[in-house]
């Protein structure tokens, strides 16, 4: 079991756009479209940010989106905040395997 | 509004043993998957096991497999995870988290596993 492949970091200044990839196989992120994404701050639980690939739950800015090629999965965020600065990790879901991301720390410079 | 609350992480010595607890409110818990995930500290987040809406199937880890047990009580609304022969790798914060889509998590429980 593992870990999908995230870059360790990944910073961009305010309003620039970061993207984050998300590695695996096809037999997790390329064999099917339950990919999600997180984002963590420091002491804090994780949140949903993109689900299904590419669906964003209520609440979340549409700064954040989500897309699929082959075995990589991306998260992008447009128009970096101060509060963007976190954590992000990518999840497979699979009836054989469940695998989350290494994780990236994004820096707004 | 849909909450989950972990409760039962301690300070436990090699080798032994623990129950956590979720319990689930806001939604009809047995309608859904259920998930412990856990991030020790500094690290990464770790799926760690998974259970379905009637607890007929259920999934786990290698790393936890064997000692690790989730169960779950519809009439109380609440999930558990039982975890014997602890190892000091097992330190973490859990977190309970709903369906495929992990939506939404708990605050998360802290378990210390040391001498």
């Amino acid at each position: 079991q593992s870990a999908l492949t995230q870059p360790p970091s990944a910073s961009g200044s305010p309003g620039q756009s970061v993207t984050i990839s998300c590695t695996g196989t096809s037999s997790d992120v390329g064999g099917h479209n339950y990919v999600s994404w997180y984002q963590q701050h420091p002491g804090k639980a994780p949140k949903l940010m993109i689900y299904e690939v590419s669906k964003r739950p209520s609440g979340v800015p549409d700064r954040f989106s989500g897309s699929k090629s082959g075995n990589t999965a991306s998260l992008t965020v447009s128009g970096l905040q101060a509060e963007d600065e976190a954590d992000y990790y990518c999840f497979s879901y699979g009836n054989n395997k469940n695998v989350f991301g290494t994780g990236t720390k994004v820096t707004v410079l | 509004e849909v909450q989950l609350v972990e409760s039962g992480g301690d300070l436990v010595q090699p080798g032994g043993s623990l129950r956590l607890s979720c319990a689930a409110s806001g939604f009809t818990f047995s309608n859904y998957w259920m998930h412990w995930v856990r991030q020790a500290p500094g690290e990464g987040l770790v799926w760690v096991s998974r259970i379905n809406g009637d607890g007929s199937s259920t999934n786990y880890a290698d790393s936890v497999k064997g000692r690790f047990t989730i169960s779950r009580d519809n009439a109380k609304n609440t999930l558990y995870l039982q975890m014997n022969s602890l190892r000091v790798e097992d330190t973490a914060v859990y977190y309970c988290a709903r369906d495929r889509d992990l939506y939404p998590w708990g605050q998360g429980t802290l378990v210390t596993v040391s001498s």
